[in-house]
């Protein structure tokens, strides 16, 4: 069975703090991929990256970066020097071979205080 | 290159009416798939198309629910006699399919919030 499970649903930071939003997987797939998403108020999921199961390479994007380890079944997001428009909530999401459904967590929301 | 637009954005209908709402992919995107989200949850899977095909339905897609992409481009996802357990977001996606690039990530559209009274 596919599951995502992201344990922390809401999350306050102080702009310019760090946050790490937290991403845990299952999967009995040994190809597989995994997506984070960030849903504004507006409410249309914005892709921010994906990751296959084959690259364990942690990845930086501005102030974006991410920790994908298997061993521990986890894909976690770090957001570096918080901004009051990373306010959203952001959703991890797991699918196995390409074009197939996605499994979502429950989200985090983050609220990032000016 | 316009993203996944969806109509309309918001809907209000009472129990037992039908209601219709339509998904305009990315030009060129030959699957389409629909989610719903609930409060506090993350979208779920309700069905998949590639070009006019369905090719998987979600249990959760019960009989009342149907979804069509008759010329494999725009989708509608009807709902017949609606309950107020429908009441959620529907969200659209698509994504490229053949080629090396992209083909795993799904576009979405800002959804449709039902509300049935």
């Amino acid at each position: 069975a596919q599951k995502v499970t992201q344990a922390q649903t809401e999350i306050s930071v102080v702009e310019k703090e760090d946050v790490t939003l937290d991403c845990v997987y299952e999967t009995r797939d040994t190809t597989y991929y995994l997506f984070w998403y960030k849903q504004p108020p507006s409410g249309e999921l914005v892709f921010l990256i994906r990751r296959n199961s084959f690259d364990e390479q942690n990845e930086i994007s501005g102030r974006y970066s991410w920790n994908f380890q298997k061993s521990t079944s986890s894909f976690n997001f770090t957001i570096t020097a918080s901004q009051v428009v990373d306010s959203a909530v952001y959703f991890c999401a797991l699918s196995g071979p390409p074009g197939n459904q996605f499994y979502f967590g429950t989200g985090t929301s983050l609220t990032v205080i000016p | 290159d316009t993203g996944v637009s969806q109509n309309p954005r918001h809907k209000i209908t009472k129990r037992g009416q039908n209601v219709t709402f339509r998904c305009d992919p990315i030009s060129e995107h030959n699957r389409l798939y629909w989610y719903r989200q609930t409060l506090g949850q993350g979208p779920e899977f309700l069905t998949y198309f590639q070009n006019e095909a369905q090719l998987e339905k979600s249990r959760l897609l019960s009989d009342r629910f149907s979804a069509e992409r008759p010329k494999g481009s725009f989708s509608t996802l009807e709902i017949q006699r609606t309950e107020q357990g429908d009441s959620a977001m529907y969200l659209c996606a698509s994504s490229p399919w053949g080629g090396r690039e992209g083909k795993n990530i799904q576009y979405f559209g800002a959804g449709t919030r039902l509300s049935v009274l």
